[in-house]
């Protein structure tokens, strides 16, 4: 069965500090990972990785990808008050398939 | 643009009533999904569709039907509502599929008593 982990589940930092929040995934015929940003409402799009190693980056937000061992991480550095909010880390497979994670739940 | 519009946003229903849930998206994409997500729980895809007139489902269909007569709106029509299908429902666009992000509209919160 395919699956999204990510982790931890909940973490909570003060202003000014780095995190890093994981997700790895079991699937068959991987096409492409995605992170979003869920605040009070709909998630929002953050970033779309295809290829192991290379790095994506937006602002003080940034993701990379290894296909080889099955995992994403997504890296915010300098940790604002709006940056809290749930992290959604999602896999597709095959043709339509999105297979989202629980989501991490950051608190800043 | 608006992207991708739900209504209601908030609704309580007596168990065995049904309703529909309205999404529409003004992006002329060809892709649409619902999703439920539970406290705590990721996104579950409930239906989807690849264009008009053609749906499939996901992964938990039981208890909802869909239609896709336009290639704007995929409405989400619950028979029957049991306290099981209290959550909160996202419907979702996307230009193509697998490679493709999804937008998503402001979500429908459904309380089944």
């Amino acid at each position: 069965e395919d699956k999204v982990v990510q982790s931890p589940l909940s973490l909570v930092v003060h202003e000014g500090d780095t995190v890093t929040l994981n997700c790895s995934y079991e699937v068959t015929n991987f096409r492409s990972l995605l992170w979003y940003k869920q605040e009070k409402k709909a998630p929002t799009f953050l970033f779309m990785l295809t290829s192991s190693g290379i790095e994506k980056k937006s602002g003080r937000l940034s993701s990379i990808l290894d296909k080889k061992e099955l995992f994403s991480i997504l890296n915010i550095t300098a940790t604002q008050t709006g940056d809290s909010a749930v992290y959604l880390c999602a896999v597709t497979s095959g043709t339509y398939k999105y297979i989202f994670g629980t989501g991490t739940r950051l608190k800043v | 643009n608006a992207g991708v519009t739900q209504t209601p946003k908030f609704r309580i229903l007596k168990i065995g009533q049904s309703m529909t849930l309205q999404c529409t998206q003004d992006m002329n994409h060809n892709y649409m999904y619902w999703y439920r997500q539970d406290p705590g729980m990721g996104l579950k895809l409930i239906y989807y569709s690849v264009g008009a007139g053609i749906t499939d489902k996901g992964e938990v269909p039981n208890g909802y039907n869909v239609s896709r007569s336009t290639t704007e709106d995929f409405p989400l029509r619950l028979e029957l509502a049991a306290p099981s299908q209290t959550s909160v429902y996202f419907c979702a666009s996307s230009y193509g599929t697998s490679v493709y992000e999804q937008y998503f509209g402001p979500g429908t919160r459904l309380t089944v008593t």
